[in-house]
Order: structure tokens, then sequence, then C-alpha cells
């Protein structure tokens, strides 16, 4: 399929371990971004890539958050010393660098920290 | 800063009644709305968007939203519900323009549909 690749599809750890959560852009999409979606709640903004760079990070919640997009395509979210606070979906998004453009989601990555 | 308020988190109605699903947004700057919808398992997935030009917006599988700047509000609506609309549907905002690429969701309505 041509959509948003987001791997794991699930991920179980423990307090205090390190994390990485992939996604692959639909092919051509400059814009990347990342939310997280907590039981109930709607998807809350983490980050925007622009190409290769982090356009805007202001909704990265503390240091413990990183993300990268190295070549401007695949992005990863890493995640330290993870905390049970952090269990949550993380949705990835793509979309083309135009005006309003229709951001394309992935079906995300559960997250639980025991 | 954007916010959205999706009044009700749960809506049920009868297959062939009227869905309305409520949204009220605050922006500071000129707004760009969304609806967007969540199908059990799956990606969310646009329904319809507002971007300063019709203020009454067609979307995907009959639904279709009013932008309202005297109520600011962003209301969905679809004259007659079917058993396939039952999902979670999400107000979103951000602001109009380049630089303003972040889009703030709310807090979604979860549609249930009485056969």
């Amino acid at each position: 399929g041509a959509g948003v690749s987001q791997t794991p599809s699930n991920k179980v750890t423990e307090k205090g371990k390190y994390v990485e959560l992939r996604c692959d852009p639909i092919s051509g999409h400059t814009a990347l971004y990342w939310y997280r979606q907590s039981l109930g709640q709607g998807p809350e903004f983490l980050i925007y890539f622009q190409g290769t760079g982090a356009a805007d990070d202001s909704g990265l919640p503390n240091d413990r958050f990183f993300a990268v997009r190295p070549e401007g395509s695949v992005s990863t979210l890493k995640i330290q010393r993870t905390e049970r606070g952090d269990s949550a979906v993380y949705l990835c998004a793509s979309s083309l660098t135009e005006d309003a453009g229709e951001l394309f989601f992935g079906e995300g990555s559960r997250l639980t920290v025991l | 800063a954007q916010s959205v308020t999706q009044l009700g988190s749960h809506v049920s109605v009868s297959e062939g009644a009227l869905v309305l699903l409520r949204c009220n947004y605050s922006s500071s700057v000129p707004p760009y709305l969304f609806w967007y919808v969540q199908y059990p398992n799956q990606g969310l997935q646009l329904l319809l968007k507002y971007t300063s030009a019709a203020t009454l917006v067609k979307g995907i599988n009959g639904f279709e939203a009013e932008f309202k700047k005297s109520e600011t509000s962003f209301h969905l609506t679809k004259p007659s519900a079917h058993m396939s609309d039952a999902a979670e549907y999400f107000c979103a905002v951000r602001g109009a323009g380049f630089g303003n690429e972040k889009l703030t969701f709310g807090t979604g309505t979860r549609l249930t549909i009485i056969p």
C-alpha cells in the first residue's frame, strides 16, 4: 500500500527503558507530523518536520522525547527513560507542502509502559 | 493560539435520522477548520475542510459542515445516518497560511447509530 506506515504497531516496555517508534510517510510528502493520543482524548501535537528539519517541536512534553528525520523521509520518535504516563497511541501523519494540505495518518503505534 | 471544543463526547442517533456533531473554535488568526473520522483500528481520515472559501463545505460520505464566524462554530451534519457512520469524529483547527501547520484537535465525539 502507499499509505503512511508505522512500526511497531504495538510495543510493550518496562518503566525506564528506551523506545523507538518509526514512521514511513507517503512517498513525496515533505511534511511529517507526530501526534500522541491517550485513551478518550483527541490527538495531541508533538512535532512537525518540513523536510529534514523540525519546524515546530513545541508539543514535545519534555527532553525525554526526541524525533529525527535525517533524510527527509522516514522519521523516528525516540523516548528515553519511559514512564507509565507515556502509554498512548503515537500517530504519524504526512502531507504535501501546500496550504491546508490534507494530513494522511498512519494507524499508529500503541505504546504500553508497565 | 487555536483550540476547539466538541460538545458531547457521545452522540447516539437512529438510523435514518439527522446527525449533528458540534464544534466551536477559538482562534487568534483566521482559522482553517477540519473534521476527521476515525473508524475502529484505522487511521484518522479527512472528512472535509474549510479554508476561507465557501462557508458551506461538503465532504465525503454525505457529510457537510458550515463555518459560522459569528457563532465561532463549525458543526458537522448529515441528513440521514447510516450504520456505517458509527465512528469517532474529531474537529480540528489551525491558523491560515504557511507557518501555521500545527493542527489542534478536539477531544472527539463518538457517534453510535441505533438500528
